[in-house]
């Protein structure tokens, strides 16, 4: 049982260039959702899921993209990454609404 | 939306003293309030959570207090330790609207041997 997974572990892209997070959980969760983590700052939420073929924006969704095909997998598209959005990205997941469990993160750099 | 509001955004204890981290919230639909520990580097962790329908919630030096009609919720760390040192966020979900947690902006305790 490997909980929730994240790749990259770390990225730099470069202003303008496109990428995939992945994120996966073998724990069959139906709730699924993407954070970003700002120096000193709290957990912002980008866009969640609460089931296969189901998503919903967050807090901060524009400049990212998500879709849930499987209920394993939720990855998180950059469209035209920006130096905004540097920032330690999370995924998580839970059974309805009971405790979250978070992927390690991926540590992202835009220059 | 729900908005999660947490205070202090640092605390600085004795080793062995108490802790308090107070968040209110803003949906009166929230039901489910989890608090979460996140060490350097690390992801976060759930140390504790309590649900609507109970006041008082404990594990060990551990305890948090919901009060529904003030809409806050409070993180109780009794005789704390270095290794209690880290950043502390609260959060809070409904079942309608937006079925996704909402994060407070976290509290950084500093534990003093």
């Amino acid at each position: 049982n490997a909980g929730v997974t994240q790749t990259p572990k770390f990225q730099v892209l470069k202003t303008g260039q496109s990428m995939t997070l992945q994120c996966a959980q073998d724990m069959n969760h139906e709730y699924m959702s993407w954070y970003r983590q700002d120096p000193g700052m709290g957990l912002r939420l980008i866009h969640y899921s609460v089931g296969a073929g189901i998503t919903d924006q967050g807090e901060v969704p524009n400049g990212y993209n998500v879709s849930r095909s499987t209920t394993e997998d939720f990855p998180l598209r950059l469209l035209s990454a920006a130096p905004s959005q540097t920032s330690v990205y999370f995924c998580a997941s839970s059974y309805g609404q009971n405790e979250q469990y978070f992927g390690p993160g991926t540590r992202l750099t835009v220059t | 939306g729900e908005n999660v509001e947490q205070h202090p955004s640092t605390l600085s204890v004795q080793e062995g003293d108490s802790a308090v981290i107070k968040c209110t919230y803003s949906d009166s639909a929230s039901n489910y309030f989890p608090w979460y520990k996140q060490e350097l580097g690390k992801r976060p962790q759930l140390i504790i959570d309590i649900r609507s329908n109970v006041g008082e919630k404990k594990d060990q030096r551990i305890a948090v207090t919901l009060n529904k009609t003030a809409k806050h919720f409070s993180l109780h760390i009794t005789e704390t330790q270095p290794e209690d040192s880290a950043v502390y966020f609260c959060a809070a979900i409904a079942d309608t609207g937006r079925r996704a947690l909402t994060f407070g902006s976290g509290t950084r305790l500093q534990v003093q041997p």
